[in-house]
């Protein structure tokens, strides 16, 4: 069966400091990922996806940024974070057009709890 | 306008009641629908998928989709205090499925 991981779970950070948090996927091949955020009382805001390896698609400008080293690992960074940054990041994926299933049928992780102070 | 309008409630119900839970959108190339349960400060988990109209059961839960109406709800029956979590519709469209568009979400407290 499938995991996603996400860590670190929470994390409190200084505004102009950097960021990275980390999403694996297991159990699965060339997987769409995807990055959102989620303001608190909010719905879920598309910050970014991915269908392969450096392939990045951005659906909000910011302050942020995705990088897709390898197959089933996804990254999102900052150079310098921001009040407005803070909130719950979710990691998802869905199965790829190659591996069957349906693509838009998304998978959550368990979230990073940021706050910028 | 929101393309996918839902009452963010909260919804308080007793234990054993009948829950409706409802979402509105306007954008008619919306195809498939999706229905997650987010507990407090988890990741939202998938609970029903429906594609175009109808009805789809899985145990306690029914998805109901109107494209007429533009309109799809979730029942849950016999509701638990386990069922209390806040409900994300989702949608997407044919042609554009990487991207599922959310709705804000319906608080519901089931109470012992």
């Amino acid at each position: 069966s499938q995991t996603i991981h996400q860590w670190p779970a929470t994390l409190v950070q200084p505004v102009g400091s950097p960021l990275s948090l980390e999403c694996t996927v297991e159990g699965t091949s060339n997987p769409n990922l995807y990055w959102y955020r989620q303001a608190a009382g909010r719905g879920l805001q598309l910050l970014f996806y991915s269908v392969g390896i450096g392939q990045i698609s951005s659906e909000v400008p910011q302050n942020l940024s995705a990088s897709r080293p390898q197959d089933r690992q996804f990254i999102l960074s900052s150079k310098k974070l921001l009040l407005s940054d803070s909130g719950f990041y979710l990691c998802a994926w869905s199965p790829s057009g190659l591996a069957g299933g349906h693509t838009d049928t998304q998978y959550f992780g368990p979230g990073t709890r940021l706050t910028v102070l | 306008q929101k393309e996918v309008e839902q009452d963010p409630g909260p919804l308080s119900v007793p234990e054993g009641a009948i829950v409706s839970l409802n979402c509105t959108y306007s954008n008619s190339a919306f195809q498939y629908f999706m229905w997650y349960r987010q507990y407090s400060r988890k990741g939202p988990e998938l609970l029903m998928y429906t594609y175009s109209s109808g009805n789809k059961e899985d145990g306690r839960f029914t998805a109901q989709v109107d494209k007429s109406s533009k309109y799809i709800s979730l029942f849950i029956r016999d509701s638990q205090p386990s069922d209390s979590a806040t409900y994300l519709c989702a949608m997407s469209e044919m042609d554009s499925s990487y991207k599922l568009i959310f709705g804000s979400g319906t608080r519901l407290l089931v109470r012992p």
